[in-house]
Order: C-alpha cells, then structure tokens, then sequence
C-alpha cells in the first residue's frame, strides 16, 4: 500500500500562496491518481483537486481558479499551490492517493498539515 | 455537485451495541460509488467500506455498508472501544468528489 508523507508551511498571511508538497513511498508508478483535500470545522472534508499518472489535472470548481497540482515524477512527490489565501482557506491539509482510476476511494492519506492565515 | 447529508449528528452508545449511520444523496450515486471513512482525533481518514458494501483491506468483519442510489448505511455490528469515533461517506461517482459532514459515534 501507498504510504504518504507531506510537509509546508504552516502560518501564512492573507494573499500568500500556500504550498505544500507530498512524497510517495511505495505502490505503483502508473494508473494512480493523488488528490489534495482540506479539513475545517466550517466546510467538513472538501475536495480540492488531483493529478493522475499522465500529468493530467481536475479541480474543484469551487477553488479552480486558485489552485495548481503538480507532479515531480522523478522524485516521486507531488505539490499543491493555493494562491491568494484568506481566512477560510485555514484547515488541515491531506494529501491521498487512489489506485486504478478517478473513479476509486482515497485508498492512503498523509498525516496532514494546519494551515493557518492569519495576518 | 453531488451533496451527502449523514444521520445522525451523533450517535451515543454503549459498548458491544450495534450501530447504524446513514447517508443520503441529493442525486443517485452511480455504480454504487460510495465509500465510508472512520477518523480520530488528530488523525487522517481511514477508508472502510468502498462500493457501498467491500471492506477495505485490513477492515474486520463488524463494519458492513449497504445500500444503493441515493440511501446508503453503515452498520458496526458490536462496537469495540476503538470503534468510538466520526465517520464519513465520501462519493467518487461524480466530480467534484464530495464528503457528508460525518456523524460522530460516542460513547454513552
């Protein structure tokens, strides 16, 4: 099974980027998909985007306009870049994973970032 | 988007007591898309249950999901102590991929 292990900044001011990178340590180099999600007491557990094994992304409409993933293949990492941050971008951050295709489950999780915007 | 509302809020009960979380869809869930989560404090999501009813590996057999549509559950035949925490449905029909808001299981 996958096993991921993320890390960032945790303290940003309003209208920073927030960047957070993940590495992946085991499972397959093809067929995968490695998603972003957040956690906060106002909005749940949101969805925030993914790439998949072709470099190919999908995000949310709610947060599109904000938010690029990328992936360092040869690192075996991949990266979450959210510009112009406020207030309500404050959560805990996750990274996943899914095996085989988009549509699976988040099978592996990282063990999760606060981010906090605070001027 | 595809908007999940689980019941209840919160669940108290006692140990080695059955308990029954549900989950509803605002639009039908395709191919039975649904998969349940359990989380602890401090700790990311742990998948249970994926296909509306298939363990996930490692899952034990007390945890069982049913369910098709819009009306899925999740039932935990006799809770264990660890068991006591909040679960979450999650569909991966549709995207965006969408979550419930979790139903927290407590110990009474």
């Amino acid at each position: 099974q996958v096993q991921l292990q993320q890390w960032g900044a945790g303290l940003l001011k309003p209208s920073e980027t927030l960047s957070l990178t993940c590495a992946v340590y085991g499972g397959s180099f093809s067929g995968y998909y490695r998603s972003w999600i957040r956690q906060s007491p106002g909005r749940g557990l949101e969805w925030i985007g993914e790439i998949n094994h072709s470099g190919t992304t999908s995000y949310n409409p709610s947060l599109k306009s904000r938010v690029t993933i990328s992936v360092d293949t040869s690192k075996n990492q991949f990266s979450l870049k959210l510009n112009s941050v406020t207030a309500a971008d404050t959560a805990v951050y996750y990274c996943a994973n899914k095996d085989y295709s988009s549509t699976w489950p988040f099978d592996s999780w990282g063990q999760g970032t606060l981010v906090t915007v605070s001027s | 988007e595809i908007v999940l509302t689980q019941s209840p809020g919160t669940l108290s009960l006692s140990p080695g007591e059955r308990a029954t979380l549900s989950c509803r869809a605002s639009q039908s869930v395709s191919s039975n898309y649904l998969a349940w989560y359990q989380q602890k404090p401090g700790q990311a999501p742990r998948l249970l249950i994926y296909g509306a009813s298939s363990r996930a590996t490692g899952i034990p057999d007390r945890f069982s999901g049913s369910g098709s549509g819009t009306d899925f559950t999740l039932a935990i035949s006799r809770l264990e102590p660890e068991d006591f925490a909040v679960y979450y449905c999650q569909q991966y029909s549709s995207s965006p991929w969408t979550f419930g808001q979790g139903t927290k299981v407590e110990i009474k």
